[in-house]
């Protein structure tokens, strides 16, 4: 259901350092992970996936990490930018379903 | 790469009317369309999956009758929004997957959809 009246969590850091973002998934038959970007009154973008059979993912300046053991999921930005500035999902796919469940999500704030 | 557009991208309507929100994928056929709802400060929420030439499969707790969901051809899906109350203000958004016929197929989203009931 609805998780009415929960803030998001916050991650705040500085230009050019490096972001960490976490999340924890639900399903174990979930067998697909993407991460997505938000910005205030747009859709998401699509940033990077993985697949169940991976644990490591590289993108540009992006890296994605899965830990099915304790159905962990981290979005790591390299040299984050106030361009990166946004709210971040994480969202997994239930297997044979095609649905995406999305986490709470994580608001990023960088600083110049 | 894979774009999906909605309109109108912003609506006002008075509580007790309908309003029709389009989906559309620009660039490539959608047999699957999914359709969400975000409430401010919150994460998205799977309201219903659209299939081009079926009936839509609703999640638990959203009411069919008053979300009508049309996904006529393989680049359009409509949600019409049925007697609207003012708890219906939200922001509702669109995604088309793109299928490569691969198990796991990526979801591309729409801009989405403010809507504010008076």
């Amino acid at each position: 259901g609805e998780s009415v009246g929960l803030h998001l969590p916050t991650l705040s850091v500085q230009e050019g350092d490096n972001s960490i973002i976490n999340c924890a998934y639900s399903n174990s038959a979930s067998d697909y992970f993407i991460w997505y970007k938000q910005e205030s009154g747009k859709g998401p973008q699509f940033i990077i996936d993985i697949r169940s059979n991976m644990d490591k993912r590289q993108g540009q300046r992006v890296t994605v990490l899965l830990n099915k053991t304790v159905k962990h999921l981290s979005l790591q930005i390299a040299a984050t930018q106030p361009g990166d500035s946004a709210v971040y999902f994480c969202a997994e796919n239930i297997s044979n379903t095609g649905k995406l469940i999305f986490g709470q999500g994580t608001t990023l704030q960088v600083k110049p | 790469g894979a774009v999906v557009s909605q309109h109108p991208s912003w609506v006002i309507c008075k509580s007790g009317t309908s309003v029709k929100i389009e989906c559309r994928s620009l660039d490539f056929q959608a047999t699957t369309m999914f359709w969400y709802r975000q409430f401010p400060k919150q994460s998205l929420m799977l309201m219903a999956t659209s299939n081009e030439g079926s009936k839509a499969t609703y999640e638990q707790g959203v009411e069919k009758d008053k979300f009508l969901i049309n996904h006529a051809s393989l680049t359009l899906s409509t949600l019409t929004v049925t007697s609207a109350h003012p708890e219906d203000s939200s922001f509702y958004i669109c995604s088309a997957r793109v299928s490569y016929g691969l198990a796991t197929d990526t979801q591309y989203f729409g801009p989405g959809t403010r809507l504010t009931v008076l």
